[in-house]
């Protein structure tokens, strides 16, 4: 079974752009959670999503969405975009019913 | 708030040795507890979870750990690291606010393990 994708893995973006990034769970996998990683705060949970909604939300600024598709896909999208951003952004599938998460191997934005 | 500490940022250990990773939760009721590795430029694979039951959880790669509460530890343990093992390691409690096993996942700042041949 293939696992969790996250397309690009690499992205060089400027402030005040704009970004999507893209993750395809596990096959089966109905939930998608998205993490962001920085060398000082560490993993910090962004959202989830579950059947095309968002069931929770972590601390960040209204720049960072998220939305999920039928087909439990989803993508994330910051705008205007800050130095500060630049992260590795680590997406998560799971089935709803269990909390074991599987990443995916992430998207590095770099923000000049 | 619930939140995970790991007081280790690095640790060095020669290959062969055993080791032992310190993990400690802030939780108030019964925690659901994880520990990932990942190594550079990979995300996160999960090495073993605790949910309930047995307290002294096995994984994979030879990797245990065990969940004491009344020490509010989850300590990860392997007994013969391989130089393979060097990698950053994560631990992790479920945030919920359902107090239930989903939710999602509060980590620790991690614990880089280098590996002396």
């Amino acid at each position: 079974k293939a696992g969790v994708t996250q397309t690009p893995r690499y992205l060089i973006k400027t402030r005040g752009q704009q970004v999507t990034l893209s993750c395809s769970p596990i096959s089966g996998h109905r939930s998608v959670s998205w993490y962001q990683q920085t060398p000082g705060q560490g993993l910090q949970f962004l959202f989830e999503y579950f059947s095309e909604t968002q069931r929770n939300k972590g601390n960040f600024p209204g720049r960072f969405s998220g939305r999920q598709f039928s087909n439990s896909r989803s993508e994330m999208n910051v705008s205007t975009l800050e130095l500060g951003d630049s992260a590795l952004y680590l997406c998560a599938s799971s089935l709803r019913q269990s909390n074991e998460q599987f990443f995916g191997p992430g998207t590095r934005l770099t923000v000049l | 708030a619930q939140s995970v500490t790991q007081p280790d940022i690095h640790i060095t250990v020669s290959e062969g040795a055993s080791l032992e990773l310190r993990c400690n939760y802030s939780y108030g009721a019964t925690p659901y507890l994880f520990w990932y590795v990942q190594s550079p430029g990979q995300g996160l694979q999960l090495l073993l979870k605790y949910f309930s039951g047995d307290t002294l959880v096995q994984g994979i790669k030879g990797f245990e750990a065990e969940f004491k509460r009344s020490q509010s530890s989850f300590n990860l343990r392997k007994p013969s690291v391989h130089w393979s093992d060097a990698a950053e390691y994560f631990c992790a409690v479920v945030h919920s606010n359902y107090g239930g096993s989903q939710g999602n996942l509060i980590f620790g700042k991690g614990t880089k393990l280098s590996v002396k041949p």
